[in-house]
């Protein structure tokens, strides 16, 4: 069984501060994707990764992906309240195949 | 272009109705894919078709739930007969086969409350 571990669950800050968002599993993936997922809405793609140790920015948020290609961090910097949401990570092991999904991990930043 | 289309957006129904959320997924997607989200158990994925022919069916819960694909542009998910624990957040997602990745466009959702 493939799982993708996320941790950590819930996590609360002030604006501002930073913070990292880890996933972590026993297998290799051919890519890794994080979504972001607001209330009411369906998760939105912010990003892939498919080359081990590939570390991607978009803005504030740093993306790497690990060197055997089984786990991959999200990190904010002076995370805002925009940031707020529901933060997916899925692996994929090729293209027409599904993804498998960690559990999530909720993001609150208090202005 | 469009992303893809859920309707409806939201639906009441009370037990033993019969329930279909609809599907449009983005043009030129070769996979679709059926979600279901709660708080106690996150997203879970329901069934996947390549090309309209399903592919993984094994997270359809029971015999209640049944889906179908007859064009490249339209899915349908049906529960029959509705029960109050199939309340939930359904997603539709579609995605391209773009060499190496597996990259899922997800619909806005339909929330479902069963009475």
């Amino acid at each position: 069984t493939q799982l993708l571990e996320q941790s950590p669950q819930f996590l609360s800050i002030q604006e501002g501060e930073n913070l990292t968002v880890y996933c972590n599993s026993s297998s290799v993936f051919s890519s890794l994707q994080w979504y972001r997922q607001e209330p009411g809405e369906g998760p939105v793609l912010l990003v892939t990764v498919v080359t081990g140790g590939e570390v991607k920015k978009l803005k504030r948020l740093t993306f790497q992906f690990g060197d055997a290609r089984k786990d991959s961090s999200l990190h904010i910097t002076a995370a805002q309240p925009g940031d707020t949401g529901l933060y997916l990570c899925a692996g994929g092991k090729a293209a027409g195949n599904k993804l498998t999904f960690g559990g999530g991990t909720r993001v609150l930043v208090k202005p | 272009d469009a992303g893809v289309i859920q309707s409806p957006r939201h639906e009441v129904t009370e037990m033993g109705q019969e329930v279909t959320l609809r599907c449009k997924p983005i043009s030129g997607h070769n996979s679709l894919f059926w979600y279901r989200q709660t708080m106690m158990r996150g997203l879970e994925l329901l069934i996947y078709f390549n090309n309209n022919v399903p592919i993984d069916d094994s997270g359809m819960p029971e015999d209640r739930f049944s889906a179908k694909m007859p064009n490249a542009s339209f899915s349908t998910l049906k529960i029959q007969p509705s029960e109050p624990r199939d309340s939930a957040v359904y997603f539709c997602a579609s995605s391209p086969w773009t060499s190496g990745r597996d990259e899922q466009f997800f619909g806005p959702g339909t929330r479902l409350t069963v009475l």
